[in-house]
């Protein structure tokens, strides 16, 4: 079965740098989740969208942004990036069931950013 | 945490054994989940229980709920070397109109089987 895609895997950037990540949900998913996961820390919720629209934020920097776009995938945009960001991100999609967003959470396989 | 707590932090059994790892969490809920993760890898959805269950089973794994004291706990039997991993328990909110969703982690429990 298809499976969230995320790319890149691995991304070195250096400090002030510009990063893009992207996310490919599981096809006719509509909703679309990013986490933020620092070394040895839990998963921290950044931002979700459904059906392209953001619904809901979390504890994401104003140097980040991002959007879902027209077939569904989502980018993350980080700017002057720090130290600090480096970071597994995960995106992980969702389908929307009876009008409720309670439903599981697939998640990719994560990008690994490294600052420099 | 935002979440809560998660006990033990850390498990080391032997291969054969049952493990438990116990999740806490603060604010009303929807449902509760549980994943799993290998070093520093993605997560994978293990179980789902929602609040209004108590109890659920998937294999070899077991799921309290507790929404009285906002625990769950989570128990594999028979445990094998590949179980050694990360495993969170994560929370989606009760909550209206279209922001919620999301889940809220715990810390994790860092589970190794030893062969």
């Amino acid at each position: 079965a298809a499976g969230v895609i995320q790319s890149p895997r691995h991304l070195i950037k250096e400090k002030r740098e510009t990063a893009t990540l992207k996310c490919y949900p599981i096809p006719r998913h509509d909703t679309v989740y990013w986490y933020q996961q620092g070394p040895g820390q839990d998963p921290q919720f950044l931002i979700s969208f459904y059906e392209k629209m953001q619904s809901d934020k979390g504890s994401i920097p104003d140097r980040f942004s991002a959007q879902q776009f027209s077939d569904y995938h989502s980018e993350l945009n980080m700017s002057s990036l720090e130290l600090g960001d480096s970071a597994l991100y995960f995106c992980a999609s969702s389908s929307r069931t009876s009008g409720s967003f309670t439903d599981t959470q697939y998640f990719g396989p994560g990008t690994r950013l490294t600052v420099l | 945490s935002q979440q809560g707590e998660e006990d033990p932090q850390a498990l080391s059994i032997q291969e054969g054994e049952n493990a438990t790892m116990n999740c806490s969490y603060k604010t009303s809920i929807n449902n509760l989940q549980w994943y799993r993760q290998n070093s520093g890898r993605g997560l994978v959805h293990l179980i789902l229980i929602r609040s209004n269950e108590r109890e659920k089973h998937s294999g070899r794994l077991r799921v309290t709920l507790d929404t009285s004291k906002k625990s769950s706990s989570l128990l594999i039997t028979a445990s094998r070397a590949a179980d050694t991993a990360s495993y969170f328990c994560a929370t989606v909110g009760q909550g209206g109109g279209t922001s919620y969703g999301k889940l809220t982690f715990g810390q994790g429990t860092i589970l190794t089987v030893h062969p």
